[in-house]
């Protein structure tokens, strides 16, 4: 079975803290990996793609660790806004995407 | 930005009943998905579609579930006979490229409630 893990949270943190998230992931034949963002009852929204040499956007930092089937993810400076929940999302297929449960976090002032 | 329109919005039906969920998908896109989230728990795929055709489908995607391109821009999911279980949120998605390399996009979603 296809599965991704992830800390369900909630993490709470202050406004300008820095928090990481981790994901594991089953399928080794993998090659795509994402992580999104999802507000209370709305749609998923790509917040980046993760490459094996890692990479940043902003305040976003994401990594992978192929032999350990290991992501993460840096947030810098957390603002109010950045409050939702992180989806851990892998290919599982030619065509489709697996989600992990999310990580929730909570910026507070 | 290009998005992805889903209608309606909410929808309430009873057991039993055919519900047909629509999409209107980027209009450059070529591949199309429907997802699924029941209350509290993950984004599960139902179903990708491309050149007309199913490409994969999940297990949830069994034979009360069908799905359609009837003309040009629409891509619709129909339940046929619908059971409390199938209360979600129903996702549709698009993309340009060929597989699940680049992510998606997703509409905003149809709340499905069956009572």
């Amino acid at each position: 079975r296809k599965e991704v893990e992830q800390d369900p949270g909630p993490f709470n943190v202050p406004e300008g803290a820095t928090v990481a998230f981790n994901c594991t992931y089953s399928n080794s034949a993998s090659q795509s990996f994402f992580w999104y963002r999802q507000d209370c009852r709305k749609e998923p929204k790509l917040l980046m793609s993760v490459y094996s040499s890692g990479n940043e956007d902003g305040r976003f930092t994401a990594q992978l660790n192929r032999a350990s089937q290991y992501i993460s993810l840096l947030i810098r400076d957390s603002k109010l806004s950045d409050s939702a929940t992180y989806l851990c999302v892998v290919n599982s297929g030619y065509s489709t995407l697996t989600f992990g449960k999310g990580t929730m976090l909570l910026v507070s002032p | 930005e290009p998005e992805v329109t889903q209608t309606p919005s909410h929808q309430v039906t009873q057991m039993g009943q055919e519900v047909i969920l629509r999409c209107v998908p980027i209009s450059n896109h070529l591949y199309f998905y429907w997802y699924r989230q029941i209350l509290g728990q993950k984004v599960e795929f139902l179903v990708s579609f491309y050149n007309n055709e199913i490409s994969e489908k999940s297990e949830i995607f069994d034979d009360q579930f069908s799905v359609e391109r009837p003309d040009g821009s629409n891509f619709t999911l129909k339940i046929r006979s619908t059971k409390l279980e199938d209360s979600a949120m129903y996702f549709c998605a698009s993309s340009a490229s060929q597989g699940a390399l680049d992510g998606y996009t997703f509409g905003s979603g149809t709340r499905l409630t069956v009572v």
